[in-house]
């Protein structure tokens, strides 16, 4: 089975600012994806960034880039330039390759940006 | 339709009813999920459809939880004679293929509450 961890329950920044959310994942599958997801206060989830385990080079969209560490099974996520908008839960999440299409989730961190 | 929706947005009844919850996905995506999330934590997997068949049924907590998806878009959920811990948001989300590569597109959620 496999774990997704998230050691930060709560974490602020300021506007403009830049935060780094942690994840760590236990699994003895060699390839898989891991993802960000966002959760605002409206409930719905959003897929914030992907990243696939046979890649080397960390997924970047826009203000959100990733450091994915194999070997240490370590995923952060780094939000540049902090927006309002960014305030939310963000959640961890692990999925097989190609089986098993169910997505394990953390327990999330909640993100507060601060004008 | 443009989105995921799931109705009713929230649902209160009481312990021992049955409740039918409903997940209207986008148009043409063939898998459709269900995930249970609960208070402070992250969503936990219940089923997945690829088309009209349940492909992973293995998240649904025991016998008072089933779902279907009759004619491969609209799906079901309903839980029989509902417990307290059965209070929780039921996330419903929808994607092109099933896995899509973690690309999952969720609806808003009905939050159930089991007085």
């Amino acid at each position: 089975a496999q774990t997704v961890t998230q050691s930060q329950p709560e974490m602020s920044v300021q506007e403009a600012e830049t935060v780094t959310l942690s994840c760590t994942y236990d699994t003895s599958e060699s390839n898989y994806y891991l993802f960000w997801y966002k959760q605002p206060p409206s409930r719905q989830m959003i897929l914030v960034i992907r990243q696939e385990a046979y890649k080397q080079q960390n997924a970047t969209e826009n203000r959100f880039s990733v450091n994915f560490q194999k070997a240490a099974k370590s995923f952060s996520l780094k939000i540049s330039d902090s927006q309002l908008g960014d305030t939310a839960m963000y959640f961890c999440a692990f999925m097989k390759h190609n089986s098993g299409y169910a997505l394990n989730f953390g327990k999330g961190t909640s993100l507060l940006v601060t004008p | 339709g443009a989105g995921v929706s799931q109705t009713p947005s929230n649902k209160v009844t009481e312990k021992g009813k049955y409740v039918e919850l409903r997940c209207d996905p986008i148009s043409g995506h063939t898998a459709l999920y269900w995930y249970r999330q609960s208070l402070g934590q992250g969503p936990e997997f219940l089923i997945y459809f690829q088309g009209t068949g349940a492909a992973d049924d293995s998240g649904l907590p025991n016998d008072r939880f089933f779902a279907v998806r009759p004619e491969g878009s609209v799906s079901t959920l309903k839980i029989q004679r509902t417990e307290r811990g059965d209070s929780a948001v039921y996330l419903c989300a929808s994607s092109l293929t099933l896995g899509h590569r973690g690309e999952l597109f969720f609806g808003e959620g009905s939050r159930l509450t089991v007085l």
